[in-house]
């Protein structure tokens, strides 16, 4: 099975920040990633498909990269909504597994 | 717009079942796979099943193999998620999804295995 570490676990930023959130794959899985953004008692939502592409109607400060291996999402500039959870899925290889997540907290 | 409605959620004890069902809108339902997603109370997300577009290729997280399984109807628009021997772990806000790499989520339905 692969396992997905995301890293950090948790991080403390400030408004305006720019931040980078890491998922790593125990094996390759071509660019099947997707990255996820859930709000506390609310149902996740998709923000990024296929390693880098922005889903539809997500802010363009949002933006993922990778292949293989590593992956990274980045927020090029934290607004105040955005401290919220993020998780990585990887869908290449079954069973599919999420990432378990990193909470980014206002510092 | 594409709409997941989930039901059949609740209180169930341990050892015993539940059919979890997802009625789909807004989209051709049969030209997507679908997925169930679950997560914990209090812990993070994970993938628990999906099924192809014609019901013909069914996967499943290692841990309800042989006891959870995913069909679904396309003249029905529907997804099901047939839960048996339900053990405390378990427990989880469980959601319908459209996609493999999950595009779409319905608002969830709670199960809770307890005595």
């Amino acid at each position: 099975d692969i396992q997905m570490t995301q890293s950090p676990s948790a991080m403390s930023a400030s408004v305006g920040d720019r931040v980078t959130i890491t998922c790593r794959a125990s094996q390759g899985i071509s660019n099947y990633l997707a990255w996820f953004q859930q709000r506390p008692g609310k149902v996740p939502k998709r923000l990024i498909y296929t390693a880098s592409n922005l889903q539809s109607g997500v802010p363009s400060r949002f933006s993922g990269s990778g292949s293989g291996t590593e992956f990274t999402l980045t927020i090029s500039s934290l607004q105040p909504e955005d401290f919220v959870t993020y998780y990585c899925l990887q869908h290449s290889s079954y069973p599919y597994s999420f990432g378990q997540g990193t909470k980014l907290e206002i510092k | 717009e594409v709409q997941l409605v989930e039901s059949g959620g609740g209180l169930v004890q341990p050892g015993g079942s539940l059919r979890l069902s997802c009625e789909a809108s807004g989209f051709t339902f049969s030209s997507h796979w679908m997925t169930w997603v679950r997560q914990a109370p209090g812990k993070g997300l994970e993938w628990v099943a999906n099924i192809k577009e014609d019901g013909s290729e069914k996967y499943y997280l290692d841990s309800v193999k042989g006891r959870f399984t995913i069909s679904r109807d396309n003249a029905k628009n529907s997804l099901y998620l047939l839960m048996s021997s339900l053990r405390v772990e378990d427990t989880a806000v469980y959601y319908c999804a459209r996609e493999r790499s999950v595009a779409y989520w319905g608002q969830g339905t709670q199960v809770t295995v307890s005595s």
